[in-house]
């Protein structure tokens, strides 16, 4: 079955406590992108990926890294948390970044103390 | 850079009645415009997009949507709602020209009451 998963799906954490979040993809697409979703700013993207190796900030990056070794994964980590990071994360991918439908996952639910 | 705005928290539409969602976007090329429904506790899924060509685009569960260049909109209807299309809608676009990023609207919340 074609899908993206995330990884965990709920997490609480304290302030300072690296984590990562992991997303994988099974549909060999090129693009793949990280948003957080809050209540009333909609989807916000946080970071975005063109293909392996290659990765670029969207809207708000501060406070978060990715990596994109392989193409079917692209972790999203958090290496010093604080509790304006709490927030509904999801990743999506598509097969490329301009007129295709991204693919969501079924997101992962942050709380940080 | 691109934007999208949807100007309603909230649709409430009685069943088998027509609904609209509403979506209006900026850009400085041309638009790469898409709609996504998120039911509780899911991932968004796709509905519809516009790329190019026909201004009304048909989608999944019976919804569609105007492409308008001159008013900027990108309208969700469907002709008759059903209560299973109580939701969470979101419009999203790409511009031609900085097309790496989607910006997405804040979301409109639709129920459809019996």
């Amino acid at each position: 079955e074609a899908q993206v998963t995330q990884n965990p799906r709920y997490l609480i954490t304290v302030t300072g406590k690296k984590l990562t979040v992991t997303c994988s993809q099974n549909m060999n697409h090129e693009y793949m992108s990280w948003y957080r979703q809050d209540p009333g700013l909609g989807l916000r993207q946080i970071y975005y990926s063109m293909n392996v190796e290659v990765t670029d900030k969207g809207d708000v990056p501060e406070g978060y890294k990715v990596s994109r070794k392989e193409k079917r994964n692209f972790p999203l980590i958090l290496e010093s948390p604080s509790p304006n990071q709490t927030s509904l994360y999801f990743c999506a991918s598509s097969l490329t970044g301009e007129v295709n439908e991204q693919f969501f996952g079924p997101g992962t639910r942050l709380t940080v103390l | 850079a691109q934007s999208v705005a949807q100007p309603e928290d909230q649709v409430n539409v009685a069943e088998g009645n027509p609904l609209t969602v509403k979506c209006t976007y900026s850009v400085s090329g041309n638009p790469y415009l898409f709609w996504y429904v998120q039911y509780p506790n899911r991932g968004l899924q796709f509905l519809l997009k516009y790329i190019t060509g026909d201004n009304l685009v048909k989608g999944s569960y019976g919804f569609e949507a105007e492409f308008n260049k001159s008013q900027t909109s990108f309208h969700l209807k469907k002709p008759s709602a059903l209560v299973s299309d109580s939701a969470l809608y979101f419009c999203a676009v790409r511009d031609s020209i900085y097309n790496n990023d989607m910006r997405f609207g804040a979301g409109t919340r639709l129920t459809v009451k019996p």
